[in-house]
């Protein structure tokens, strides 16, 4: 069965370091998301790609935070600099971008910021 | 955007059917009813989504009041491996977004 892929599943890194987190999603999904998750609190949507163009980056906390899907089939999440409030988990999801149709998602990269 | 309304926690005894209540009163009419669910340490878990009409798949059950305005999710049968957030999400016609609320946690009992 196919999944969406990302990498890494966990990161720990230093408050004001650069980090960055892999996203392949299925296979023929024209619609791509990243959510982050705080611990005890539903995930959060971040940004939502349509093929390679940026449909909804509203809740995206761009002065630090940046996401890109050049070909339209993978995509990076990119945090820099690093705070500690951005400990979470961050999930990737993916779908064919069609009303009714189900999103699939990552097992998730687990950021931890000393 | 319409919102749902869950329990915050449910319990329910092993290999005995579950339900899972959902309201959503200010529903329109192309929104579709989606459940998912995140077991610890993993990502949410599609389980079913439904229109109008009750439905059905391998993994539970939906169905649907006549008004819309409430669905319930339907573990026929509860494992352990059901112990889980429950997320009841619309998503509107022409967009497949997904929004989590809370949700619903649910303990099974052996």
């Amino acid at each position: 069965e196919a999944e969406v892929a990302q990498s890494p599943r966990y990161k720990i890194t230093e408050k004001s370091q650069a980090v960055a987190f892999w996203c392949d999603p299925i296979s023929g999904h024209a619609t791509l998301y990243w959510y982050r998750q705080i611990l005890g609190q539903g995930p959060e949507l971040l940004v939502q790609f349509q093929d390679e163009s940026v449909v909804d980056d509203s809740q995206l906390p761009k002065d630090r935070f940046s996401a890109e899907r050049l070909k339209g089939v993978d995509s990076t999440l990119k945090i820099q600099p690093a705070e500690l409030g951005d400990s979470a988990m961050y999930l990737c999801a993916s779908s064919f971008g069609l009303a009714g149709y189900p999103s699939y998602f990552g097992a998730g990269t687990r950021l931890s910021v000393l | 955007d319409a919102k749902t309304t869950q329990p915050n926690s449910m319990e329910s005894n092993e290999e005995e059917p579950v339900h899972l209540p959902c309201n959503h009163s200010t529903i329109s009419g192309t929104d579709y009813i989606h459940w998912y669910r995140q077991l610890p340490s993993q990502g949410p878990e599609y389980v079913i989504h439904g229109l109008t009409s009750n439905v059905n798949n391998r993994m539970a059950s939906l169905a649907i009041a006549e008004d819309r305005k409430s669905s319930t999710l339907i573990l026929h049968r509860a494992t352990l491996r059901d112990a889980a957030v429950y997320y009841c999400i619309l998503s509107k016609d022409r967009d497949d977004k997904i929004i989590f609320g809370k949700g619903t946690r649910l303990h099974i009992l052996p």
